[in-house]
């Protein structure tokens, strides 16, 4: 079972800031199956990241995703209001059980 | 319009059974997995089950398997979890899912707002 640790856990910047959140796989994960969610409080998660880094449908390209192996890296520029939230990462693909990393939450400074 | 609307929540006993319904519209319904993925008071996201767009492939996490069952009524647009012999560990909002592709082992890009089960005595 792959565990995902994201870190870290609580992150706190401020508007227009560059934001660098980062989730490691307890052993290599192709990078086809890593995804990255934003969850706001009372929200069901939306997807952001797709393949660890393609952006889904409608969103801003000020979020971008990297990484390859062990290692996977969300970036958000120019944080704006919007964008303080859990991060959660996911990894999916052929090896169930599919699995989230713990949360990130992006707050303001 | 997409959506997914999740149903069957409520107060259960540990011990008991209940079974959530989640339902399709805006979309082929049987083109694609489903999954239910949770998230207990406070806490993160736990992926729970999923099921391929034929009902020939289901996945179960760990702590449920043998407890909880994923089926599919695709004429209905239905997606289903019975939950068996729940327990206070099962308390949660449970989302329903939708997978990218049609075997269940893909990427969720689109949830419902989830129901909430509270297992309590």
């Amino acid at each position: 079972e792959f565990v995902l640790t994201q870190s870290p856990a609580t992150l706190a910047l401020s508007p227009g800031a560059r934001a660098t959140l980062s989730c490691r796989a307890s052993r290599s994960l192709d990078s086809t199956y890593l995804a990255w969610y934003q969850q706001k409080p009372g929200q069901a998660p939306r997807l952001l990241i797709y393949r660890a880094s393609y952006r889904a449908s409608g969103i801003p390209d000020r979020f971008s995703g990297s990484g390859s192996g062990t290692d996977f890296t969300l970036t958000i520029s120019g944080l704006e209001p919007a964008d303080f939230a859990v991060y959660y990462c996911h990894q999916y693909g052929d090896s169930p059980p599919y699995t989230f990393g713990q949360g990130t939450k992006l707050e303001i400074k | 319009e997409m959506q997914l609307v999740e149903s069957g929540g409520g107060l259960v006993q540990p011990g008991r059974s209940l079974r959530l319904s989640c339902e399709a519209s805006g979309f082929t319904f049987d083109d694609y997995g489903m999954h239910w993925v949770r998230q207990a008071p406070g806490k993160g996201l736990e992926w729970v089950s999923g099921i391929s767009w034929s009902s020939s492939n289901r996945v179960y996490a760990g702590s449920v398997r043998g407890r909880f069952t994923i089926s599919r009524d695709n004429a209905k647009k239905s997606l289903y979890l019975q939950m068996n012999s729940v327990t206070t560990e099962d308390t949660a909002l449970y989302y329903c899912a939708k997978d990218f592709g049609s075997s269940a082992d893909w990427y969720f890009d689109l949830w419902g707002r989830g129901t909430l089960v509270l297992v309590s005595s």
